[in-house]
């Protein structure tokens, strides 16, 4: 049972570049989700999906696209790189969006945008 | 603006201690307050629970406490070993259930 799994799982990035980051949960979810973790800051969610081809804006979007064209995959496509970026990616998802539901994480991607 | 509040930033203890992490919440929205554990390198993992019409839950070491008048909670995490180093998150949920907000995390030390 692999649970979330993000790849890659460290990625070096110049300023201006584009790329995906990949999530994929084999739970049969409905909802996902990404959050970026910096020091001091805790966990900040991104973007989330409710289902397949539904998403929203989470708290920090900005510079970052998701999708949602099957339940298994959410993943995050960040536009145009900056430093600002910089900062270890989490995917999560949860059975449902009802609040007491556990949400799973995954591994993680340690991203640096030089 | 952080809606969940978590202090300290960092704690240290020595084993057999009592380790205590506090947050405060503002949304009176929130009605799901879960706290995560997380090693380094690794994702967070639900720890412990509690939904707001009870004070305190407990799971072997792990008990949280809730105020809900005051809108604070707490984790308390007895007889603290060196297995509990790691970085705490309190967290909490709208009824909607559509977004986990998170406090900022405790950096816990258990010295042997």
């Amino acid at each position: 049972n692999a649970g979330v799994t993000q790849t890659p799982k460290f990625q070096v990035l110049k300023t201006g570049q584009s790329m995906t980051l990949q999530c994929a949960q084999d739970m049969n979810h409905e909802y996902m989700s990404w959050y970026r973790q910096d020091p001091g800051m805790g966990l900040r969610l991104i973007h989330y999906s409710v289902g397949a081809g539904i998403t929203d804006q989470g708290e920090v979007p900005n510079g970052y696209n998701v999708s949602r064209s099957t339940t298994e995959d959410f993943p995050l496509r960040l536009l145009s790189a900056a430093p600002s970026q910089t900062s270890v990616y989490f995917c999560a998802s949860s059975y449902s969006r009802r609040s007491n539901t556990e949400a799973f994480f995954g591994q993680g991607t340690r991203l640096t945008v030089v | 603006q952080q809606q969940v509040k978590q202090s300290p930033q960092s704690l240290i203890v020595q084993k057999g201690g009592i380790s205590i992490i506090n947050c405060a919440y503002e949304n009176t929205a929130f009605d799901y307050f879960p706290w995560y554990q997380q090693f380094p390198g690794k994702g967070p993992a639900l720890l412990i629970a509690i939904r707001p019409d009870v004070s305190e839950k407990k799971e072997g070491r792990f008990t949280i406490s809730f105020n809900k008048s005051a809108k604070q909670f707490s984790l308390h995490i007895m007889d603290s070993q060196p297995g509990d180093s790691a970085t705490y998150f309190c967290a909490a949920r709208e009824t909607s259930g559509s977004r986990l907000t998170f406090g900022e995390g405790t950096q816990l030390t258990v010295n042997p």
